[in-house]
């Protein structure tokens, strides 16, 4: 059971080019979220989803797109990297029940220069 | 809006004795609580969570939080620390209220320093 897993682990981007960061996770469950965590700052959240074909913003949306056209995928796009997306993305899933506890993905360091 | 304090950036403990990581929260409803624990270059691991009853929670590794609803506090504690416990800890909220979409609201971590 390979729970959440993330693609790529690292990346180095320029200035100005575009990456997709891909999650998937075999739990089978209906929520799926998108962090950034920098230094000092804790982990903030950038887009989630609540189900299939659905997402929504969360506090950092901006120069982030996602999509989840399969319940089991949630992918991060960033159409034109900026030094300031410098971070490690994490990626999460948790089911429906509002007490249950969220699994996360290894984690994707990207580095924009 | 919810929100999660961690006050302490760092917390340093000498092995064997208690530790506690502090965490306080704001919600407009009935909070479910979370602490995870992330090693280095890993991603965040769960540690234990309070979603109603017994205000003291127990978990892995022998750690345990107690839940305090009139100082809206879930500090996290081990009885007794060890090294390999040290590591950054991060306290998380969620509102009761799914019509928030059970958005998951992290602290900033702290992080706790167990020598010998």
């Amino acid at each position: 059971n390979a729970g959440v897993t993330q693609t790529p682990k690292f990346r180095v981007l320029k200035t100005g080019q575009s990456m997709t960061l891909l999650c998937a996770q075999d739990m089978n469950h209906e929520y799926m979220y998108w962090y950034r965590q920098d230094p000092g700052m804790g982990l903030r959240l950038i887009h989630y989803s609540v189900g299939e074909g659905t997402t929504a913003k969360g506090e950092v949306p901006d120069g982030y797109n996602v999509s989840r056209l399969k319940k089991q995928n949630f992918l991060l796009g960033l159409e034109s990297a900026a030094p300031s997306q410098t971070s490690v993305y994490f990626c999460a899933s948790n089911p429906v029940r509002g007490g249950s506890e969220a699994f996360f993905g290894q984690g994707t360091r990207l580095t924009v220069v | 809006a919810q929100s999660v304090a961690q006050p302490e950036d760092q917390v340093n403990v000498a092995e064997g004795n208690p530790l506690t990581v502090k965490c306080t929260y704001s919600v407009s409803g009935n909070p479910y609580l979370f602490w995870y624990v992330q090693y280095p270059n890993r991603g965040l691991q769960f540690l234990l969570k309070y979603i109603t009853g017994d205000n003291l929670v127990k978990g892995s590794y022998g750690f345990e939080a107690e839940f305090n609803k009139s100082q809206t506090s879930f500090h996290l504690k081990k009885p007794s620390a060890l090294v390999s416990d040290s590591a950054l800890y991060f306290c998380a909220v969620r509102e009761t209220n799914t019509g928030t979409a059970s958005k998951l609201t992290f602290g900033t971590g702290t992080r706790l320093q167990v020598t010998l």
